[in-house]
């Protein structure tokens, strides 16, 4: 059984430009979960993916968007940085909330800087 | 969402049990209680979860009061391996999201 693998590990952009992150999710799991944590805080939720399509969303802008393939991987966007978006970005793989066996299993996270 | 109090440290010595709080007033009937644990910025990692009855794993026991309102994560055998942080979350059974606080930083001392 795989865990769940993210991409890429570390990443630099500067303000402005736009970032794709991706996540596979672990073997069986078809619902995927992004998250971000910032330096000191816990992880704060962006959306989940569920079936390809936006199962939820935390209060985050527009600006971030996601992707759902029918394999269960993930892609994460954010459009126009600001120096705010740096932070940890973490996916997280589960079957659909509400099922027996939905705990959420994390990959490593990909640490995004904006200059 | 309910919202959890955890203490922001702890320390523990190693091989002595850790026991790790959390209140959780506002809980209702149909939240659960979940502990991760987070190594220096790798990603959290799964420990227990509980919605009544008190659980135990390989890795923790959790304790939950029986109104609810608190839990106890255990390590029994803490070893500097442990040390984490370490965050209590309810989630609504059909919830899509955590609600992740600020957790407790536990440090095993040898």
């Amino acid at each position: 059984e795989t865990g769940v693998t993210q991409s890429p590990t570390h990443l630099i952009k500067t303000r402005g430009q736009q970032v794709t992150l991706r996540c596979s999710s672990q073997s069986g799991h078809n619902t995927v979960s992004w998250y971000q944590q910032a330096l000191g805080q816990g992880p704060q939720f962006i959306f989940q993916y569920y079936r390809e399509e936006e199962n939820g969303r935390g209060n985050f802008p527009p600006r971030f968007s996601g992707l759902q393939f029918p394999n269960y991987s993930s892609e994460l966007n954010v459009n126009a940085l600001e120096l705010d978006d740096s932070a940890l970005y973490l996916c997280a793989s589960s079957w659909p909330a509400g099922t027996s066996a939905d705990t959420q299993y994390f990959g490593p996270g990909t640490r995004l800087t904006v200059l | 969402d309910a919202k959890t109090t955890q203490p922001p440290s702890m320390d523990c010595a190693e091989g002595r049990a850790a026991n790790l709080p959390c209140n959780h007033s506002t809980i209702s009937g149909n939240e659960y209680v979940y502990w991760y644990r987070q190594i220096h910025s790798q990603g959290p990692q799964y420990i227990i979860h509980g919605l009544k009855n008190n659980e135990t794993n390989e890795m923790a026991s959790l304790i939950i009061t029986e109104d609810r309102k608190s839990s106890t994560l255990i390590l029994p055998h803490a070893t500097l391996r442990d040390t984490a942080v370490y965050y209590c979350i309810v989630r609504v059974a059909t919830g899509n999201q955590f609600y992740f606080g600020t957790g407790t930083s536990l440090t095993v001392i040898p």
